[in-house]
């Protein structure tokens, strides 16, 4: 258990709808990082924040994504119009940067299936 | 980001050191060179990491060749926990996302 909880962990829903993930980081730290693994892949990155702000997006992001993090702790996901191309593993990860390199800690991720 | 090559899979027996090569021929001066496993139905987890100098920590050392073009991560005696996909990742100084490509499968027989 590395300390990052994500909730739910797995998430069955129909295409169209909307679901929402919520990851909670190890509390200090302040940068919080949202990937998408497929199966065979290695994750790929999405979004992160540093404390509340919103810092970068891939362009993996499409429109139907979109992240949050009120208040520089917890944050959530949400997939609006799920499509069965957003089944994927979603992980989130936190750090506490300083200085120039430190290690990102995973949670145990949010597996979506849309059907 | 730079890129890295690994082997898809590699096998090694229970209480023997493993040896797992990565290549990175494009890495930049400010790339530094990082590894994470996972576990089965686990998120990816830090192993190591490095710039020039070789790395030691309690679960891994970290060898890095002195062109900075290659690197092996080393269990100096594997269990049958540490049977995972294992990722070499160059990852710039002032970067901050984590670039994975497809790992190596270490399979880790008793």
């Amino acid at each position: 258990d590395t300390g990052v909880s994500q909730n739910p962990r797995h998430k069955i829903t129909k295409r169209g709808q909307n679901v929402t993930f919520r990851c909670d980081p190890i509390s200090e730290h302040n940068r919080l990082y949202w990937y998408r693994q497929t199966l065979g892949q290695g994750p790929e990155f999405l979004t992160y924040f540093q404390n509340e702000a919103q810092l970068e997006k891939s362009r993996l992001l499409s429109d139907r994504f979109s992240a949050e993090r009120p208040k520089g702790s917890f944050s959530t996901l949400e997939i609006q119009r799920t499509e069965q191309g957003d089944s994927a593993m979603y992980l989130c990860a936190s750090s506490l940067a300083r200085g120039s390199n430190y290690e990102q800690y995973f949670g145990p991720g949010t597996r979506l299936t849309v059907t | 980001d730079a890129k890295t090559t690994q082997p898809n899979s590699m096998e090694s027996n229970e209480e023997e050191p493993v040896h797992l090569p990565c290549n990175h021929s494009t890495i930049s001066g400010t790339d530094y060179i990082h590894w994470y496993r996972q576990l089965p139905s686990q998120g990816p987890e830090y192993v190591i990491h490095g710039l020039t100098s070789n790395v030691n920590n309690r679960m891994a050392s970290l060898a890095i060749a002195e062109d900075r073009k290659s690197s092996t991560l080393i269990l100096h005696r594997a269990t049958l926990r540490d049977a995972a996909v294992y990722y070499c990742i160059l990852k710039e100084t002032s970067g901050s996302r984590l670039t994975f490509g497809e790992g190596t499968q270490l399979t880790v027989n008793p």
